[in-house]
């Protein structure tokens, strides 16, 4: 699985967007991104994932740049609710046993 | 029903106690997950269930060991354990089959607090 490198932590102000990047240079063809946020005391939340084309959900935005080496996940109006460590995760997607492999992720704290 | 339960929430043992941690779903998801994580860490990889098959164990000792006894239930079986075992035990379940199935999407549960003495 392609290495991902996150910022280790980072404040947002609460009501305005939240932009996380995710760098991850030695992604492969054939493996997407995949974003996951923990809040303090929870499990892993699965948020939104994309290969190529950006994507968007009700939770958030995922851009993923042209030559796919990096991403970022946006959260258009961040809440003291979105507190939490998001995790960037590169994966194929396969028949297999699927494992996803958690690095550090960004510390998002927003403020009021 | 969306969710993956876990239970008990909170365990505290003996090193010499045996005691197993049980995780649900009814979902269909045919794939399911032990993570381990200690404060402030990501969660690690223990094991992987495939079609109620152990498919991937990531080299964990065997004082943990995992069962499938059906396509909705996953269980931990604690041996033994040391302190250095304690830890939150995140359970979790996906679908099998590809990007389309939706492979790697995993649903957690809300963990099981372990504290070995």
């Amino acid at each position: 699985d392609a290495k991902t490198t996150q910022p280790t932590s980072m404040d947002c102000a609460e009501g305005r967007a939240a932009n996380l990047p995710c760098n991850h240079s030695t992604i492969s063809g054939n493996e997407y991104v995949y974003w996951y946020r923990q809040i303090h005391s929870q499990g892993p939340q699965y948020i939104i994932h994309g290969l190529k084309n950006n994507e968007t959900n009700e939770m958030a935005s995922l851009i993923i740049t042209e030559d796919r080496k990096s991403s970022t996940l946006i959260l258009p109006h961040a809440t003291l609710r979105d507190t939490a460590v998001y995790y960037c995760i590169v994966r194929v997607a396969n028949n297999a046993g699927n494992m996803l492999t958690f690095g550090g992720g960004t510390r998002l704290m927003v403020k009021p | 029903d969306t969710e993956v339960t876990q239970t008990p929430k909170h365990l505290v043992m003996g090193m010499t106690n045996k005691k197993s941690l049980k995780c649900e779903q009814h979902m269909g998801h045919r794939a399911m997950y032990w993570y381990k994580q200690k404060a402030k860490k990501p969660p690690e990889l223990m094991f992987v269930y495939s079609y109620e098959k152990l498919s991937i164990n990531e080299s964990v000792p065997s004082r943990f060991s995992p069962e499938c006894p059906n396509s909705s239930l996953l269980n931990l079986h604690l041996h033994a354990l040391q302190p250095e075992d304690s830890a939150l035990y995140l359970c979790a379940s996906s679908q099998v089959g590809g990007y389309l199935l939706g492979a790697n999407v995993l649903t957690f549960g809300a963990g099981s607090r372990l504290t070995v003495l």
